[in-house]
């Protein structure tokens, strides 16, 4: 079946504009995350959600990035006034139901560049 | 907390020879594993993950890890390494504090010579 795709593969923006990040997980799957892969680094958790809530933000760098998953199967991430610090790869996982033993499936990413 | 070391941030090895890519980990709870690899360009791959059920486990593409609970390590091996093998690999914890977030480690880059 499909997996989880993640729009755009890339995006170019200038400091201080306003982006939105997609991504369309597995269907079925109640669980999502957001992670954020710097370059040369492992990916660091953003945000978590159980359906349509948001159940762990606690990764969110601060108050200009913002997530939802109105209906509970895609997921924007928001990032307002970007900055060149914010470029990054950001990644979309989802799995079945959200427990310790889960496998998360990865999208291939959005690329962010910041000019 | 929990949190995983990845000891070599670069691995190199010839075609055909055995890998060791190394992991320790914290964790304050039985921890479920896992091990992910990245090709260039491509999304992360599970190879194979550790819950609690068997200490060796096999994974894809002829990985294998062993759980050692006394040296807190969950090395990845491959007996023969093949050129399609050279990736970014993961070693990877989830927390287990209710969110099952992933936590990972900084990677090892492995390269394979011909």
């Amino acid at each position: 079946g499909a997996g989880v795709s993640q729009t755009p593969s890339n995006k170019v923006t200038e400091k201080g504009k306003y982006v939105e990040l997609r991504c369309d997980p597995i269907s079925g799957h109640t669980a999502l995350y957001w992670y954020r892969q710097s370059l040369g680094q492992g990916p660091e958790f953003l945000i978590y959600f159980q359906g349509t809530g948001a159940a762990d933000d606690s990764g969110l760098p601060n108050d200009r990035f913002f997530a939802v998953r109105p209906e509970g199967s895609v997921s924007t991430l928001k990032i307002q006034r970007t900055e060149r610090g914010d470029s990054a790869v950001y990644l979309c996982a989802s799995s079945n139901s959200g427990s310790q033993m889960e496998t998360q499936y990865f999208g291939p990413g959005t690329r962010l560049l910041v000019l | 907390a929990q949190s995983v070391t990845q000891l070599d941030s670069h691995v190199s090895v010839s075609e055909g020879t055995p890998v060791l890519l190394r992991c320790n980990y914290s964790s304050s709870y039985s921890p479920s594993l896992f091990w992910y690899v990245q090709h260039p360009n491509k999304g992360l791959q599970l190879l194979l993950k550790y819950t609690s059920a068997a200490t060796l486990v096999k994974g894809i593409n002829g990985f294998e890890a062993e759980f050692k609970k006394s040296e807190t390590s969950f090395h990845l091996t491959k007996p023969s390494a093949h050129m399609s093998d050279a990736a970014e690999y993961f070693c990877v914890v989830s927390d287990p504090s209710g969110t099952y977030k992933y936590i990972f480690g900084t990677g090892t880059r492995l390269k394979v010579l011909a």
